[in-house]
């Protein structure tokens, strides 16, 4: 089975200064990793994706993410967070190993609150 | 390009009335998802459909239903509703049965929230 760890409910960060939000998993085979956000009453937006190659990976509005297999980590960064990175941020795996029959299930963690604070 | 869109936005049902939330699939794309969102949780997959066949399917119960039609849109439909099925549901579309190319990257639409008294 698949799983996605964030430990961080929330992270606090002053604007300007660097944004990390931790991501672990657990799958049987190489995994597919994304991060989405969702902002207030609003559907998930991607921002990146690691699939193969370069462990560093750069996505969407400044975000980048570095996998980690060793440590079977899938941080999310951003160098320089703004007031309007506040959201809720999600990471979420997909087991490459697993066959067509497991279609398009994402598994999802718990999710961890940004707030950028002025 | 027309991003997925979902029907209705919000609704309230009463304890064991049924329910159908609808789905049109983004342009280009053939398959469908379903999550259901519980407040202050991650997404959780539902089921999934291709070719109007369902493919893959979450730890829910079979009074979670679903379609899928000729042009791709979806409908989920819950029987029986219970308090607990109160939630946010999310509907995502991708191209194919791994989705995104093969890399399973799927696009969300803004989401139906139910609420059940």
């Amino acid at each position: 089975a698949q799983s996605v760890a964030q430990p961080e409910d929330q992270v606090n960060v002053a604007e300007g200064n660097p944004l990390t939000v931790k991501c672990t998993y657990s799958v049987s085979g190489n995994p597919y990793l994304f991060w989405y956000v969702q902002y207030p009453n609003r559907g998930l937006q991607f921002l990146l994706k690691y699939i193969t190659g370069d462990n560093l990976v750069k996505g969407s509005y400044g975000f980048e993410a570095e996998f980690n297999k060793s440590q079977t980590s899938f941080h999310l960064k951003k160098p320089s967070a703004l007031v309007s990175d506040s959201a809720l941020y999600f990471c979420a795996v997909r087991d490459q190993g697993v066959g067509q029959a497991a279609g398009n299930k994402l598994t999802f963690g718990g999710g961890t609150r940004v707030l950028v604070k002025p | 390009e027309t991003g997925v869109t979902q029907s209705p936005t919000h609704l309230i049902k009463t304890r064991g009335q049924q329910v159908t939330l609808r789905c049109s699939s983004q342009s280009g794309h053939n398959t469908v998802s379903w999550y259901q969102q519980a407040l202050g949780q991650g997404p959780q997959f539902i089921f999934q459909y291709y070719r109007e066949e369902e493919n893959g399917r979450g730890n829910f119960p079979p009074r979670f239903s679903g379609l899928q039609f000729p042009n791709y849109s979806s409908e989920l439909n819950v029987n029986a509703l219970e308090l607990d099925d109160s939630a946010l549901y999310l509907c995502a579309s991708s191209f194919g049965l791994a989705g995104g190319g093969g890399t399973g990257e799927l696009f969300f639409g803004e989401g139906s929230r139910l609420t059940v008294l």
